[in-house]
């Protein structure tokens, strides 16, 4: 069963405008994990956030995390057309038992130039 | 793709024949994954491998088996692959903190 759900499932903004795209899990997590996907490639780390931190910035990426309602999100700011791609949210609720992670259903974001 | 190659990358089987797909790292990486990708289902784990002959199942693993007999090289068979296997599979390398990906072999089972 996936932990993560993404949402929306799709996404279509102009270039110049944020993105932000939401993941709901649930059960508690160690960290939770943004990777993106390009068309026909694999997954990319892009940032990660520990269940003790409620906010982390890389660049033009902004993760915001609630363990209270059990959800974060996803903020690019003034996307490119480059930025076209699928975002998965990754959680690590192992207890720190293992490494392994359980990805969500992704959010696919279409950036019009 | 970090060191990661996967072999094949593209392949069309029958159903009912063995399928082994290969996942190759330069990283000396302990942990490696295989995950399968299918459209409203995200990426799945099937099994994966903190070691040289040590594996363990993931959340899909019936159907499929592995090996890891050097710390280079983890295979995924598909015993008798079926219609439902058809899907795209990713080998990565990492723990819980940061994954990466192989570029994907994409299965077709007719």
């Amino acid at each position: 069963s996936q932990q993560g759900e993404e949402d929306p499932q799709a996404l279509s903004i102009q270039e110049g405008e944020n993105a932000t795209m939401n993941c709901s899990y649930k059960t508690s997590i160690n960290n939770l994990q943004w990777y993106r996907q390009n068309s026909g490639r694999g997954l990319v780390h892009l940032i990660l956030i520990r269940s003790n931190e409620r906010e982390k910035h890389s660049g033009r990426l902004r993760v915001t995390l609630d363990t209270s309602k059990k959800s974060s999100s996803l903020l690019i700011t003034a996307s490119r057309a480059a930025d076209t791609a699928s975002y998965f949210c990754a959680t690590d609720n192992s207890g720190g038992a293992t490494n392994k992670l359980i990805f969500g259903t992704g959010t696919l974001l279409a950036v019009q130039p | 793709d970090a060191g990661i190659t996967q072999s094949p990358r593209h392949k069309v089987t029958e159903t009912g024949t063995p399928v082994t797909l290969r996942c190759h790292q330069t990283e000396n990486h302990r942990y490696m994954y295989w995950y399968r990708q299918d459209p409203g289902h995200g990426l799945r784990l099937i099994h994966y491998s903190y070691g040289v002959k040590d594996t363990d199942k993931g959340e899909v693993s019936d159907g499929y088996s592995v090996s890891r007999s050097k710390t280079e090289d983890f295979l995924l068979t598909l015993e008798s692959a079926t219609s439902s296997q058809t899907s795209v599979y990713f080998c990565a390398i990492g723990d819980r903190d940061e994954q990466y990906f192989g570029p994907g072999t994409r299965l077709t089972v007719t």
